[in-house]
């Protein structure tokens, strides 16, 4: 099956400054790659997705990267806000059952920003 | 919207007792998840459901059951709970992936079998 490793496990920037997360996957025929943020004693967000024929996809602060010949992918936060201290996930997908994402998640990156 | 809801939010069990989580959504998706997490491993799958009335198995379905009887709800049954399902319980819902497939997550529900 996918296995999604992620790293740093615990990451802390000073408020304005850029924080960078990577996943690695192993599954060659994953196309799907979510990023989900979850605050203390809430449910994961979504924030950020990209499908395999993308490189690179931005909202705002944020922006996700994806080399497909690698098997990696990373999340990019710019302009560092406190508000945005949570732990962060990436996940692949394969495809499940008519169509569906069977999503393989990482352990999670713990973001500290610090004002 | 309530978007995904799940109840209740936390609950006890002892060791052998069974119990039921429910998961509803008001978004109308045709797919439905169960995940649980744990301290240092993310998010694993349990079981799925791509519809009304069809379930599937995901990573980690043993000592689990589920049924969709409507497809606004995913019910997840321990019928005799041990301690290594103490867990965070996280269901999400989805469309198709024809139409997307973002994946939304509830709140959670916070087992501990004792």
């Amino acid at each position: 099956g996918e296995n999604v490793e992620q790293h740093p496990s615990t990451l802390s920037v000073q408020e304005g400054d850029s924080a960078v997360i990577k996943c690695t996957y192993s599954d060659s025929a994953s196309n799907y790659f979510p990023w989900y943020k979850q605050e203390l004693g809430k449910g994961p967000q979504l924030i950020i997705d990209i499908r395999s024929n993308v490189g690179e996809k931005k909202d705002q602060r944020i922006a996700v990267t994806l080399n497909k010949t690698a098997k990696h992918f990373s999340l990019h936060i710019t302009e560092t806000q406190p508000e945005d201290s949570a732990v962060y996930f990436c996940a692949a997908s394969i495809s499940g059952g008519a169509g569906s994402y069977q999503l393989t998640f990482g352990k999670g990156t713990k973001l500290s920003v610090i004002p | 919207n309530a978007g995904v809801t799940q109840t209740p939010k936390f609950r006890v069990l002892k060791t052998g007792q069974s119990m039921t989580l429910l998961c509803a959504q008001d978004m109308n998706h045709e797919y439905m998840y169960w995940y649980r997490q744990d301290p240092g491993m993310g998010l694993r799958l349990i079981h799925y459901s791509v519809g009304e009335g069809t379930t599937a198995k995901g990573e980690v379905p043993d000592g689990y059951n589920v049924s969709r009887l409507k497809k606004q709800n995913f019910l997840l049954g321990l019928e005799s709970a041990a301690p290594s399902q103490t867990s965070v319980y996280f269901c999400a819902s989805s469309y198709s992936t024809r139409r997307g497939g973002k994946q939304y997550f509830g709140p959670g529900t916070r087992l501990t079998v004792t």
